[in-house]
């Protein structure tokens, strides 16, 4: 069993619906949470980061962390054909620079 | 400001010929990642650097792998020789330090085709 898993998809939505992406994870010490996008045949760019458990709200993203589950969540509102990109999850704990990785969530906005 | 530089994009090879990649991190940045990225996975580290100490190098492939850092700048990625299963895109990624959270940017990487 990988230490984070992340549903691959493809995910596969129209425009404008809400996105729900999420990633588990089983290493209890994990303190920092991350949120990256990748677009097709580019490096992956930090998109979210939340510290320990709770709610971060940046424009059209909110992460989750719940650390009790040990689930993140990320949620895109008003989905745009911009946001189609693979999002990946990552996650380190508070004495390890090492980010521990998903796979990854295709995700597809059909305009 | 320029973000990490990364060259060549893309590379063709035989197997058993030897590659090189090359990595150029933001300015300031003294933390350097070599990651390995196949498809539809996330990234792998491979070695990351502080200035120009390699202080993880667990995950790299001793016998046909190895990199340098000089004047903890620009640093490269060596393999020989290649086999096809190192077929994959070698991202390099650069932070201004390691300790707690530290953004990490990441170069476009290379993409290796081993034939």
């Amino acid at each position: 069993q990988k230490e984070v898993e992340q549903d691959p998809g493809p995910l596969s939505v129209p425009e404008g619906a809400i996105v729900s992406l999420n990633c588990t994870y089983s290493n209890s010490a994990f303190q920092y949470f991350m949120w990256y996008r990748q677009y097709s045949r580019k490096g992956p760019e930090l998109l979210m980061y939340t510290y320990s458990s709770g709610n971060k709200e940046d424009g059209r993203f909110t992460a989750q962390v719940d650390k009790s589950s040990k689930y993140i969540s990320l949620f895109i509102r008003d989905s745009q054909p911009s946001d189609s990109a693979t999002y990946l999850c990552a996650m380190s704990d508070s004495s390890n620079y090492q980010l521990i990785w998903g796979a990854g969530t295709k995700l597809i906005i059909k305009p | 400001e320029a973000g990490v530089v990364q060259s060549p994009r893309y590379k063709i090879i035989e197997k058993k010929q030897p590659v090189a990649f090359w990595c150029n991190p933001i300015s300031g940045h003294n933390t350097l990642y070599w990651y390995l990225q196949n498809l539809g996975q996330g990234p792998e580290l491979l070695i990351r650097y502080e200035n120009e100490e390699a202080v993880d190098d667990s995950q790299l492939p001793k016998d046909r792998f190895s990199a340098e850092r000089l004047k903890g700048v620009d640093s490269t990625l060596k393999i020989q020789p290649a086999e096809l299963g190192d077929s994959a895109v070698y991202l390099c990624a650069s932070s201004l330090n390691s300790g707690g959270f530290n953004e990490q940017f990441f170069g476009p990487g290379t993409r290796l085709t081993v034939l």
